[in-house]
């Protein structure tokens, strides 16, 4: 069935340090990606979205690119803050089926000063 | 953008008993959708919630545990009955207008003690 997985926290990083995340994908059909974002006893929010391949969606100093070939859309940022300690969420949103959205795990990301 | 309006942010709850959650929201939609986020989990989708009809569930929920209303295309319940700890979680409404036009809620915090 459809799925998404990605790489397992916590990820613990130095401030200005190298993110990248890891999330890949199972779907049927051409799906739009997602990154979420929800830090500390909020609610989720939207970070950035592709909807075909090769688009690449940014936001905040973060980045994804749609993979087709290797159905992935993995986050990256290049230089990361304390303020970035959050839980990240990669997910899909199906074309059929309502548009429902799958959500990956989680990652669990804490960044040291 | 859409606005959510979900109501209440948290409570705590007795075992046994049942809670209602609201999800309003600003402009007319065809599908909502209700998930739950256990602690420290992911945001399992628990139905679709669709104007006019029954909603539709997702592999382990059943509608006598979630029963859902729909009463119009702004407004949907979500009901979780007979309480028990384990169902301690986060409880989102959400809606799509489109494969890439995902809005979530703030959630509703849940407690049962």
């Amino acid at each position: 069935g459809d799925s998404v997985t990605q790489m397992e926290g916590p990820v613990t990083l130095s401030e200005e340090a190298f993110l990248t995340i890891n999330c890949t994908y199972t779907a049927t059909g051409y799906p739009s990606l997602f990154w979420y974002v929800q830090y500390p006893g909020e609610g989720l929010q939207l970070l950035l979205k592709a909807t075909k391949a090769d688009d690449k969606g940014s936001n905040k100093g973060f980045e994804a690119t749609y993979r087709k070939e290797t159905t992935s859309f993995h986050l990256e940022k290049g230089s990361v803050q304390v303020s970035d300690s959050a839980v990240y969420f990669c997910a899909l949103t199906l074309n059929t089926g309502g548009f429902k959205t799958i959500f990956g795990a989680g990652t669990r990301l804490f960044v040291k000063a | 953008s859409a606005v959510i309006s979900q109501k209440p942010s948290r409570d705590i709850c007795q075992r046994g008993t049942s809670l209602t959650i609201q999800c309003q929201v600003d402009s007319q939609v065809t599908m909502m959708f209700w998930y739950r986020q256990q602690p420290g989990q992911s945001l399992t989708l628990i139905a679709t919630a669709n104007q006019g009809s029954e909603a539709t569930y997702e592999s382990g929920f059943v509608i006598d545990k979630f029963p859902i209303s729909r009463p119009n295309l702004t407004f949907s319940t979500l009901t979780v009955s007979n309480m028990s700890p384990e169902d301690s979680s986060i409880y989102l409404c959400s809606l799509a207008r489109g494969p890439s036009e995902a809005f979530f809620g703030q959630g509703t915090r849940l407690t049962v003690v």
